[in-house]
C-alpha cells in the first residue's frame, strides 16, 4: 500500500493551544480519515471525509478534504491534556476499494 | 457501536509457537482487516478479507496466515512465531469497499521471546 506523508511526526505543546497537522499524499483518494490512538489502545476514528473541499467538526476538532484530493488537514482548537495521544491520517485510494492507507503518526503531547 | 473485540489483550508466547489471534466483529461487515503497528513504521496491512473464505495479501504477508470461515471471525496465524513478529497487532473492520469507515479492536500486545 501506499505511505501517506503525515506531518509534524510530534509536537509538544502547552494547554490551550491550537494544533495543526496534515497529511499529503501522490495519489488522489476518495476518503480521508482520521484517527487518534491513546497508548496501549485501538486507534479511535475522529473524523471521516469523503468530498473533496469538505470541512468537518467534531468539537474543538476540524478537519478538511483538500481541492486537490491528495491532503488532508485536522485542526484541535484549545487543546487539553486528554488530547494527547498519537493522531493517524488515513485515505482510500479512488481505484482501490479495500484496505487504508496509514501516515505514520503525529504524536501530541499537552502539558497542563 | 461497532464493536471489533480481539481474544487477547496481551500475549507472550515462545519462538516457534504456533500463534493464533482472533478477532470478532458485531456489524456483519464485509471487509476484515489485520495490521501491525511498530514505533516508527505506522500501520503495516498483514492480510484482509473481503468475504468469508477470501483473503488478499497485504504489504507484509510474510510469515502469516488467515481464516475467514465466518463473516464475523477473522483470525491472524503465526505459522511459526519468531521475535521479529513481536508488534501490536490491530484487527478492523469496515462495512463496504467505497467511502467507508474502518473500525478498530483494542489491539493485541504480542512478545514473541
Amino acid at each position: 500500500g501506499q505511505q501517506l506523508n503525515q506531518s509534524p511526526q510530534s509536537m509538544f505543546i502547552q494547554e490551550g493551544e491550537d494544533v495543526s497537522m496534515n497529511c499529503t499524499s501522490s495519489s488522489i483518494f476518495n476518503t480521508w480519515l482520521w484517527y487518534k490512538q491513546d497508548p496501549g489502545e485501538g486507534p479511535v476514528l475522529l473524523i471521516a471525509l469523503y468530498k473533496a473541499g469538505e470541512l468537518t467538526s467534531n468539537g474543538r476538532l476540524t478537519a478538511q478534504f483538500g481541492i486537490t484530493r491528495k491532503d488532508s488537514f485536522l485542526n484541535i482548537s484549545a487543546s487539553i491534556p486528554s488530547d494527547v495521544g498519537i493522531y493517524f491520517c488515513a485515505g482510500q485510494l479512488g481505484n482501490s476499494g479495500y484496505a487504508l492507507n496509514f501516515g505514520k503518526g503525529t504524536s501530541l503531547l499537552v502539558t497542563p | 457501536d461497532v464493536k471489533v473485540t480481539q481474544s487477547s489483550r496481551y500475549l507472550v508466547k515462545r519462538t516457534g509457537e504456533k500463534v493464533f489471534l482472533e478477532c470478532v466483529q458485531d456489524m456483519d461487515h464485509e471487509n476484515m482487516f489485520w495490521y501491525r503497528q511498530d514505533p516508527g513504521l505506522g500501520l503495516r496491512l498483514i492480510y484482509f478479507s473481503y468475504d468469508v473464505k477470501m483473503k488478499e495479501k497485504g504489504d507484509i504477508p510474510e510469515g502469516y496466515s488467515v481464516s475467514r470461515e465466518k463473516k464475523e471471525r477473522f483470525s491472524l496465524i503465526l505459522e511459526s512465531a519468531s521475535t521479529n513478529q513481536t508488534s501490536m497487532y490491530l484487527c478492523a473492520s469496515q462495512p463496504g469497499t467505497v467511502n467507508t469507515e474502518a473500525f478498530f479492536g483494542q489491539g493485541t500486545r504480542l512478545t514473541v521471546v
